[in-house]
């Protein structure tokens, strides 16, 4: 069974600070990784799905890189705002197909 | 903004009554799936569906059945509540033929508590 980690599972963190959490998966078998973003009372949002070796994507203060040799990616966030406070899930798919795995998430707080 | 809408929101209700739960989405997406979450934990595929008339168990057992008669419609339904029941249960959908990777495009989520 594919296993996702997520690390850490909380973060505190002051405004303005920059900080960034990890995913980790098998190496074996892999085809794409998807990060999502869980605000309170609201839907899971797709921030990035990444498929390839060194993949980068950016959004915003939002970048996530990727390195499916070794298994793991690193979401950053720069200058981190309140509004950021979130759960960011992490994802990989279940062989060739649409079904996703996820992690446990890491609960972000930012406090102003 | 994701167009997809979970009905209830929140649900209490006594053990041994059968309980639907709607999900509907107005993006044509083939694929649908249901997720459950229990507190703390990871989301777990239970039911997903490729399309009219296509459904499938996910990685984790549930008692839940599922049905998809139109594409836009994936209702969950569990013929005898029980407290272990009690749980979230998202719905979700996404685009793209077998095996794409697009982003799934998640509801608000069904709150169910089963005394």
């Amino acid at each position: 069974i594919l296993n996702v980690e997520q690390s850490p599972q909380s973060l505190h963190v002051q405004e303005g600070d920059s900080t960034n959490f990890t995913c980790s998966f098998p190496s074996s078998n892999f085809y794409a990784l998807h990060w999502y973003r869980w605000e309170t009372a609201k839907s899971p949002e797709a921030l990035f799905v990444m498929t390839l070796n060194g993949d980068e994507k950016k959004k915003g203060r939002i970048s996530a890189t990727l390195n499916t040799k070794e298994g793991y990616s690193y979401l950053y966030i720069k200058g981190s705002q309140p509004e950021d406070s979130a759960t960011y899930l992490c994802a990989v798919n279940s062989g060739n197909t649409g079904k996703l795995i996820f992690g446990q998430g890491t609960t972000l707080q930012v406090k102003p | 903004e994701a167009d997809i809408y979970q009905t209830p929101r929140y649900l209490v209700i006594g053990t041994g009554k059968k309980i639907t739960l709607e999900c509907s989405q107005t993006m044509g997406h083939d694929k649908m799936y249901w997720y459950q979450q229990d507190p703390g934990m990871e989301l777990h595929l239970i039911h997903y569906s490729y399309g009219v008339n296509s459904t499938e168990k996910g990685d984790l057992s549930s008692e839940s059945t599922v049905s998809r008669i139109r594409t836009e419609h994936f209702p969950l339904t569990l013929e005898s509540a029980r407290p272990s029941h009690t749980s979230q249960y998202l719905c979700a959908s996404s685009e793209g033929r077998e095996g794409s990777y697009n982003e799934q495009f998640f509801g608000p989520g069904t709150r169910l508590t089963v005394l």
